[in-house]
């Protein structure tokens, strides 16, 4: 069955970086992008961008480039999100995403949450 | 402010249908599929619609989606308690060139 298993969550500092991973199973890792959501606490989906997991190439929605990459090994079916010099408002809960079509997300990883505090 | 506009809230009680707009424009949901998803308390958002109306397997018939011009409608009927969650439309944008989702909005089953 399908499954992307995300890595569990992470406290951090302010300037800190951290690097999410999302394992894919179950299917062809090459035939879906992985595209990844954030949600900040009490509010709603916010859609940061999507690789291509047949050639690793990323493509960041506005407001996500910079400071955050997304990443994948192939030889492990997994893609990641890094994100660098975190600020307290990078606090969310990050998911991923296998994409049958543009924003059509039919499996989800279980999220992983980052917070950032001093 | 989302691309989409959804209304914050809906309340229904259990047995009764409840209807949950997705307002956009042209460059979205007038020339695109739009996807619904449910989001329980605490969980990952799920796939409930794809392609305007269409349903997952597994997704019981309860559940519908219809689009018209700019604007979708995701309705469910035979209310559950177990629907309460938060809803949110979500499709790519054109002009943009990015995926963009709905505000969401709160289902309460009284």
């Amino acid at each position: 069955q399908v499954q992307l298993a995300q890595s569990g969550s992470e406290l951090k500092k302010p300037g800190a970086s951290v690097k999410v991973s999302c394992k894919a199973s179950g299917y062809n890792f090459g035939s879906h992008s992985i595209n990844w959501v954030r949600q900040a606490p009490g509010q709603g989906l916010e859609w940061m961008g999507w690789i291509n997991t047949n050639t690793g190439n990323p493509t960041y929605a506005q407001g996500f480039a910079g400071r955050f990459v997304f990443s994948l090994d192939t030889s492990v079916s997994t893609t990641y999100l890094q994100i660098s010099s975190l600020e307290t408002e990078d606090t969310a809960v990050y998911y991923c995403a296998r994409d049958r079509k543009s924003i059509e997300f039919d499996y989800w990883g279980q999220g992983t949450l980052v917070t950032v505090s001093s | 402010q989302s691309v989409l506009t959804q209304p914050p809230s809906v309340s229904a009680a259990p047995g009764q249908k409840v209807t949950i707009s997705c307002s956009g424009s042209s460059s979205n949901i007038g020339n695109n599929y739009i996807s619904w998803y449910q989001q329980l308390p605490g969980t990952a958002p799920k796939l409930l619609i794809y392609d305007n109306s269409k349903r997952p397997s597994g997704i019981p018939d309860r559940f519908s989606g219809s689009k018209s011009g700019t604007s979708a409608t995701l309705g469910i009927t035979g209310l559950q308690t177990g629907d309460e969650a938060d809803y949110y439309c979500g499709i790519w944008d054109s002009s943009l060139s990015a995926g963009v989702f709905g505000g969401g909005t709160k289902l309460t089953v009284l």
